[in-house]
């Protein structure tokens, strides 16, 4: 059974870095073809991905966000890390993380999520 | 990157409607496309994939195709559960720049 759990900071002020931490269970993110994944949610808002990290260490990013953002695993203790700097109060959202599953040419889809942490950016 | 649209950005229908959904890539993505399910405080569900699969313990009710630019999701026999908000997303880009659709909710009439 796959789970995933989202944790860290409900509040951060303006400028201040974000740091999150995805602890999972179920899967190894050293098995081939699969990766974690950061997608977050504005209140009332679409979808909008951010980062994945594949079970190889490769990292991509959304290209919007990429100068901010960092994704990292610790395989040992299941989780993947996002950090985000800079925040700013449109960054206000809930932040999922999922579980990537790679098919074909190396294109993956979110099958299993958590049950996402919403963050505040306020002063 | 390649934009994803829904339509319609909502509707009404009754419970035991066939509903579908729209999805328009505004590049060709192959049959890269997955359909979520939202319900209000919770996280998206995965309801299909790679345009068509059904995601293991969805309901047969659910469906989905297309390829290319165009996708459909239909529900065959609304149930009460289904009243939820409905998103594609296309993984075809690489590197990857997923994108998300607006979004589509379905609510009681």
């Amino acid at each position: 059974q796959i789970t995933l759990k989202e944790s860290g900071p409900t509040l951060v002020k303006p400028t201040q870095t974000l740091t999150l931490t995805c602890t999972f269970s179920g899967f190894s993110l050293s098995t081939s073809g699969v990766g974690v994944g950061w997608i977050r949610q504005p209140p009332g808002k679409a979808l909008e991905w951010l980062a994945l990290i594949y079970w190889n260490d490769d990292k991509r990013y959304s290209p919007s966000l990429k100068s901010r953002l960092t994704i990292t695993k610790d395989t040992s203790k299941n989780q993947v890390v996002l950090t985000m700097t800079n925040m700013d109060p449109v960054d206000t959202a809930t932040y999922y993380c999922a579980h990537a599953l790679g098919g074909s040419g190396s294109r993956y889809y979110f099958d299993y999520w958590g049950q996402g942490t919403l963050v505040t950016v306020s002063s | 990157a390649i934009r994803m649209t829904q339509s319609p950005s909502s509707f009404s229908a009754s419970t035991g409607d066939r509903v579908t959904i729209t999805c328009r890539a505004s590049q060709g993505i192959s049959s890269y496309l997955a359909w979520y399910q939202q319900k209000p405080g919770k996280a998206p569900k995965l309801l299909i994939y790679a345009a068509s699969t059904l995601q293991s313990g969805v309901p047969s009710r659910f469906s989905g195709s297309g390829s290319g630019t165009d996708f459909t999701l239909t529900i065959s026999c609304l149930q009460s559960e289904d009243f939820a908000t409905y998103y594609c997303q296309q993984y075809y880009s690489y590197p990857p720049r997923y994108t998300f659709g607006q979004g589509t909710k379905l609510e009681i009439k």
